[in-house]
């Protein structure tokens, strides 16, 4: 079956723009979690989304959004883009409620590159 | 809080040498565990995992017991091959929410032909 699709896989932007970033999770996977990794501070949590509400927020600002449509889809949203926001996005999908037994499903990145 | 502590990379290894991998963890409740890789340029995949005590995860001739006396889930293989050269996350996850899955800091392991 298809994995997790995550689309673009890289992206160049300016500062000050905002980028939308598409993830499709596994058919049957209604929770999507996103992820931001930079060499510095590893993975760090975003949210996660299921049934399309925001069951869970980590500690980003308010420019850091995202959504989730009635088929699963999530995308997420960076306004007022930085520097600092340059990093590897990963999206990772799986059955609702059954993350600790099996873990989740990332998909490939998509690689932000602010400039 | 929740976390999880991995030994400090790079690891550079030649071919067919034995490769340990320090994971410990502290968590409330009792956490499932696991192990991603990351090769380059990709996103992380499930190496193995292991749900309760004592359990032991196997894939791809690596393996890992979850210890829970010594909060521990060291990840081992035999023989490591270079294509086994990647970013090696361990993981702990002790609810079903997102929120709750903590990865460690990644470990680099090279391996030399």
């Amino acid at each position: 079956k298809a994995g997790v699709t995550q689309t673009p896989r890289y992206l160049i932007k300016t500062r000050g723009q905002q980028v939308t970033l598409s993830c499709s999770p596994i058919s049957g996977h209604r929770s999507v979690s996103w992820y931001q990794q930079t060499p510095g501070q590893g993975l760090q949590f975003l949210f996660e989304y299921f049934s399309e509400t925001q069951r869970n927020k980590g500690n980003f600002p308010g420019r850091f959004s995202g959504r989730q449509f009635s088929n699963s889809r999530s995308e997420m949203n960076v306004s007022t883009l930085e520097l600092g926001d340059s990093a590897l996005y990963l999206c990772a999908s799986s059955f609702s409620g059954q993350v600790a037994n099996y873990g989740y499903t990332f998909g490939s990145g998509t690689r932000l590159t602010v400039v | 809080g929740n976390s999880v502590t991995q030994m400090e990379g790079p690891v550079t290894l030649s071919e067919e040498a034995f490769l340990t991998i320090n994971c410990t963890y502290t968590a409330t409740g009792y956490p499932s565990l696991f192990w991603y890789v990351q090769y380059p340029g990709e996103g992380l995949q499930l190496l193995l995992k292991a749900t309760k005590a004592d359990d032991k995860g196997s894939n791809k001739g690596f393996e890992a017991t979850y210890r829970k006396e010594t909060t521990s889930f060291h990840l081992e293989k035999g023989s490591v091959q270079v294509s086994d050269s990647a970013v090696y996350f361990c993981a702990l996850s002790v609810f079903n929410y997102g929120q709750n899955f903590v990865f460690g800091p990644g470990t680099r392991l090279s391996v030399l032909p």
